[in-house]
């Protein structure tokens, strides 16, 4: 049972708009989100992360939203720029429990 | 500062052949964690070592095992090597371990083909 997912596979969007990355999961225990972006040939990197006592949290230009009572969590780009093209990971945890994984979206930005 | 070094980056190797792959953290940190990732799966948990103990451990078979140094260094050891064991291992370090999990700083990975 997967229990953070990202449906979609991959987005394509055009440099200078937005792109908003989509992530639910099922474990209501989660209490910390956080997104990870990662290049072909290195390791993730940290983007930004959310408590589950806020519903928004804003870094540069992005900002991540949870709605606790959907069980949904979104990443925005705004403006999207085509460095921003990457593997975008979602991932939780709750207490002491190790961060569990999305499989990821493929974010293109196209000039 | 030095990152997160994973050594070696590429390896193949044969099913029923034993593999280490070795993580030197970033100085300082005392938390090493290992995943797996997968083009099915995502990035899966292995286990974590927070000076020199383990702390968490996902949900993988005993072939799959770990330790970590007095130096904080780690090794992950897979024994009995199956196809589906060919992956993308990365390592992350922390200075406190999963709590924190938003200073977790990923090496580049070390590439297992099994053949």
């Amino acid at each position: 049972d997967q229990q953070v997912k990202q449906n979609s596979p991959s987005l394509s969007v055009q440099e200078g708009r937005i792109s908003i990355l989509n992530c639910d999961y099922t474990n209501s225990m989660f209490d910390y989100f956080l997104w990870y972006k990662k290049y072909p040939a290195e390791g993730p990197t940290f983007l930004i992360s959310i408590s589950s006592i806020k519903d928004k949290n804003e870094d540069g230009r992005f900002t991540v939203f949870l709605n606790k009572s959907a069980k949904h969590l979104s990443l925005h780009i705004v403006p999207s720029q085509p460095g921003d093209s990457a593997v975008y990971f979602c991932a939780a945890h709750s207490g002491n429990t190790p961060l569990v994984f999305g499989k990821g979206t493929r974010l293109s930005v196209i000039a | 500062k030095a990152g997160v070094t994973q050594t070696p980056r590429y390896l193949i190797k044969t099913r029923g052949q034993q593999v280490t792959l070795s993580c030197s953290p970033i100085s300082g940190h005392r938390s090493v964690s290992w995943y797996q990732q997968t083009p099915g799966q995502g990035l899966q948990f292995l286990f974590e070592y927070f000076s020199e103990t383990q702390r968490n451990k996902g949900n993988f078979p005993g072939r799959f095992s770990g330790r970590q140094f007095s130096n904080s260094r780690s090794e992950m050891n897979v024994s009995t090597l199956e196809l589906g064991d060919s992956a993308l291992y990365l390592c992350a370090s922390s200075l406190g371990g999963l709590p924190h999990a938003d200073t977790q700083y990923f090496g580049p990975g070390t590439r297992l083909t099994v053949l």
